[in-house]
């Protein structure tokens, strides 16, 4: 596709239930990241992908959230037993590799996550 | 760690005028710079970014910014704005200078835009 997808647009769980959200990074973007915005806490970065693997796992927010990348493309981010303050919206986006281009990021549309 | 910070929450500024927003940055090393806008419902949009180089860039919409290393800013601005720029702008900084690693946002700058 043109752009960075997300699936999906809106997700309404209740709490303790888990949830799988999926992010498809523009054709040929080795790097993906994973971000999440709420009211009280904004734009905060959550994990990114070089390929297949996440070097740096710190920005997740517990250890109820998890990330997996396979085929250097499609990027599913879960919450377990998902909470009250889980609810946000979940950016995804994708960036090129080498040159200028280096680390110019292209956001998808996001998916918000309303947990009861 | 590195931080931003966007002084102004909200900002009204009316049509034709000129508009700057502020953006201040920790970081040690030379800093990836960007400018990100959302528009209600829309997703983040990048304006325009600092690598190196020249210290004043130009981006989309008209957008232009200068790095200023001695008061470690990183402005927005635009000669005269339009209605279709009320939104929120966002400006960022690499978490570890070049390279693919997450950005650090500041808390955003809601522009509105009086007639």
């Amino acid at each position: 596709g043109a752009g960075v997808s997300q699936s999906p647009s809106n997700k309404v769980t209740e709490k303790g239930k888990d949830v799988e959200l999926r992010c498809d990074p523009i054709s040929g973007h080795t790097a993906l990241y994973w971000y999440r915005q709420s009211l009280g806490q904004g734009l905060e970065f959550l994990i990114y992908f070089q390929g297949n693997s996440a070097p740096d796992k710190s920005g997740l927010p517990s250890d109820r959230f998890s990330a997996e990348r396979t085929g250097g493309s499609v990027s599913t981010l879960t919450i377990q037993r998902t909470q009250q303050e889980d609810s946000a919206v979940y950016l995804c986006a994708s960036s090129a590799r080498g040159g200028t281009k280096h680390n110019e990021q292209f956001f998808g549309p996001g998916t918000r996550l309303t947990v009861l | 760690a590195q931080s931003v910070t966007q002084p102004d929450i909200h900002i009204t500024v009316s049509e034709g005028a000129s508009l700057e927003l502020r953006c201040n940055y920790s970081y040690g090393a030379t800093p990836y710079l960007f400018w990100y806008v959302q528009s209600p419902g829309q997703g983040l949009q990048l304006l325009l970014k600092y690598f190196s180089g020249d210290t004043l860039v130009q981006g989309i919409k008209g957008f232009e910014a200068e790095f200023k290393r001695s008061q470690s800013s990183f402005n927005l601005r635009k000669p005269s704005v339009h209605w279709s720029d009320a939104a929120e702008y966002f400006c960022a900084v690499s978490r570890s200078g070049g390279g693919a690693d997450g950005l650090t946002f500041g808390k955003g700058t809601h522009l509105i835009i009086q007639p």
